[in-house]
């Protein structure tokens, strides 16, 4: 069974700050690794997968990084606006026809 | 261009019940995969159809059921509905030609009573 953890659970920012937070995930049998972004009573949405060890993508003020030797991969919100409030999801596929979430963190940007 | 769409979007059912859960996949996908969130957790998958076949299956038990359609539409069943069954299931679905993305739908709340 794989395990996929994310870091931390929930945080609570002021609007403007920038913040990051953490998925893990062991490295072994790696396929891809996906973030989503998951406002209440909406459809998970695709922010990025990634594929490549040392990948960087980015798409407006959310950015990703993603190690595969180590295990782990970095979301990055720059200058937090109350819309980015959600829960930010990653899923491990190990090209076995399933993702593997992990826990998510909860964002929650204050104006 | 419609997304994933899954209904009901919400139910309440008796222990010992039987559910019919539903999910219309993407235009141009034909593979549907199940999840379950519990609460506080993050989605757990539960398997996936292709070609009106279950094709990966992850560690529910038997209760749990499926079936797609050749509209590739698909249907999740639950017999002898327990307590512990009560979550969030999202159906989400992809291209079984390849490629990384999986599109979901809002899900379907299930609380069981």
């Amino acid at each position: 069974i794989l395990n996929v953890e994310q870091s931390p659970q929930s945080l609570h920012v002021q609007e403007g700050d920038s913040t990051n937070f953490t998925c893990s995930f062991p490295s072994s049998n790696f396929y891809a690794l996906h973030w989503y972004r998951w406002e209440t009573a909406k459809s998970p949405e695709a922010l990025f997968v990634m594929t490549l060890n040392g990948d960087e993508k980015k798409k407006g003020r959310i950015s990703a990084t993603l190690n595969t030797k180590e295990g782990y991969s970095y979301l990055y919100i720059k200058g937090s606006q109350p819309e980015d409030s959600a829960t930010y999801l990653c899923a491990l596929d190990n090209a076995g026809n399933m993702l593997t979430f992990g826990g998510g963190t909860r964002l929650m940007v204050k104006p | 261009d419609a997304g994933v769409t899954q209904s009901p979007t919400h139910l309440i059912k008796t222990r010992g019940q039987q559910v019919t859960l539903r999910c219309s996949p993407k235009s141009g996908h034909d593979t549907v995969s199940w999840y379950q969130q519990a609460l506080g957790q993050g989605p757990q998958f539960i398997f996936q159809y292709y070609e009106e076949e279950e094709r990966q299956r992850g560690n529910f038990p038997d209760r749990f059921s499926g079936h797609q359609f050749p509209n590739y539409s698909s249907e999740l069943n639950v017999n002898a509905l327990l307590l512990g069954d009560s979550a969030l299931y999202l159906c989400a679905s992809s291209s079984g030609t390849g490629g990384y993305g999986y599109t979901f739908g809002s899900g379907t709340r299930l609380t069981v009573v």
